[in-house]
């Protein structure tokens, strides 16, 4: 069973640049996430979806930050644009459903500068 | 937020010793899971326990959960130096729309000295 896809593993903007991830989830897994994990802390998740729905965006900075999920598979999230402060590891995850285990990716690594 | 603050925030051992991890969280719980974060890598779910479990073993891991004071152990027996890694507690506490939500804490980084 292949594990969760993420693209590009690194990556290095300047400061309001914009930039975007892709998240493929496993196949058949209904809730997908994307947190932000900044060096030294634990993941912080920045939005859900179950399928192509958004079920939960309460700490997703909206003003520069953006996801879809548009055929309930694979996902992008796009941030613009890019504060220092966004410098950070973004996860993907992804539930089968009903299921408990969260599924990760090894994750894109965000340096703005 | 972060609701899971984790105790200590780092800890090197010798080989073969024992390490226990500490996990303190603050709502009510469905259940308490731990995962495992290897440098520059994704987490990896390690053991799951429920709210009415209080103890929970899978090979050289042991978790107990004491629901009274919201708080949680990880136990990992005869380390070894493959097990060099961050630990996370996350909570589960609750679901939205059928989908689970996890609140992870701020991590233990163990380090296994040869």
């Amino acid at each position: 069973e292949a594990g969760v896809a993420q693209s590009p593993r690194y990556k290095i903007i300047e400061k309001r640049q914009s930039v975007a991830f892709w998240c493929n989830p496993i196949s058949g897994h209904a809730t997908l996430y994307w947190y932000q994990q900044i060096l030294g802390q634990g993941p912080k998740l920045l939005i859900q979806f179950q399928n192509n729905g958004v079920v939960d965006d309460s700490q997703l900075p909206k003003d520069r930050f953006s996801a879809e999920r548009l055929k309930g598979v694979d996902s992008t999230l796009k941030i613009q644009p890019a504060k220092l402060e966004d410098s950070a590891v973004y996860l993907c995850a992804s539930v089968g459903p009903g299921k408990n285990i969260q599924y990760f990716g090894a994750g894109t690594r965000l340096s703005v500068l | 937020s972060q609701q899971g603050e984790e105790d200590p925030q780092a800890l090197s051992i010798q080989e073969g010793e024992n390490a226990t991890m500490n996990c303190s969280y603050k709502t009510s719980i469905n259940n308490l899971q731990w995962y495992r974060q290897n440098s520059g890598r994704g987490l990896v779910h390690l053991i799951l326990i429920r709210s009415n479990e209080r103890e929970k073993h899978s090979g050289r891991l042991r978790v107990t959960l004491d629901t009274s004071k919201k708080s949680s152990s990880l136990l990992i027996t005869a380390s070894r130096a493959a097990d060099t890694a961050s630990y996370f507690c996350a909570t589960d506490a609750g679901r939205i729309q059928g989908a689970q939500k996890l609140v992870f804490g701020q991590g233990t980084r163990l380090t296994i000295n040869p």
